[in-house]
């Protein structure tokens, strides 16, 4: 259980470009979804918290007109990268958390997704 | 702000020794931790975790240690395996509402078992 699917898993496109990365919870309702950037021999660094039905929280520093977040469903949550450029080139990953009622809800881990390797040319 | 660490980047054992990974953390208000694994090109996977009220769990040949008197977290990894290959991360979190349940990640330690 606890499988997070992402996509795609890579994608190669020209600077101006907008990209749009899809995370989904597979076998579970995710309470809260989050969205990470990770450059090469580089710990995960959080951009944003997205919860459903509710507008992102974005870690300082993070672009919100940049990196567009939406989180439209429990099972799913994008991320849009708008007008890209050689910088914005990185390893993407999505988490999840599962959703847990009652005294449980807290000791959940976030179950990642493969991550997304994005180029921009 | 408070972040966690580790003191090792890379450890590099032979196969079918046991294997331990250290981390420290600063925030002593966190109160749940996560050890997670990191293959190259994929995302981290989810190995064992650990509530604040416990100093030891055990999972399939994975021990995780907690001391918060120290605040030391310890993954010990039991006759390691080429397959155990990859970055250990460790991740704390504090469980209250205003937090989120955002992670704060370590550094990451390069585990390589040779053959």
């Amino acid at each position: 259980g606890a499988v997070v699917s992402q996509h795609p898993s890579r994608v190669i496109c020209k600077s101006g470009t907008s990209v749009k990365i899809e995370c989904r919870s597979l076998d579970f309702q995710a309470t809260t979804m989050f969205w990470y950037r990770q450059f090469p021999k580089q710990s995960l660094m959080l951009m944003a918290t997205s919860n459903e039905g509710s507008k992102a929280t974005y870690e300082q520093g993070v672009e919100k007109d940049k990196f567009l977040i939406n989180h439209a469903s429990l099972t799913l949550s994008t991320l849009t990268v708008t007008s890209a450029h050689p910088e914005d080139s990185s390893f993407y990953i999505c988490s999840a958390r599962r959703r847990v009622g009652g005294r449980w809800n807290s000791n959940q881990p976030q179950h990642f997704g493969d991550g997304t390797r994005l180029s921009i040319l | 702000g408070e972040s966690v660490g580790l003191h090792l980047p890379t450890l590099s054992v032979q196969e079918g020794d046991n294997s331990i990974i250290n981390c420290a953390y600063s925030n002593s208000a966190s109160d749940y931790f996560i050890w997670y694994k990191q293959e190259s090109g994929k995302g981290p996977q989810f190995i064992i975790d650990i509530r604040s009220n416990m100093d030891k769990r055990q999972g399939q040949r994975v021990t995780v240690l907690l001391n918060k008197t120290v605040k030391h977290l310890s993954l010990q990894i039991a006759a390691t395996q080429p397959g155990d290959s990859a970055v250990y991360f460790c991740a704390e979190t504090l469980n209250s509402g205003g937090s989120n349940y955002k992670l704060t990640f370590g550094k990451g330690t390069l585990l390589t078992v040779n053959p």
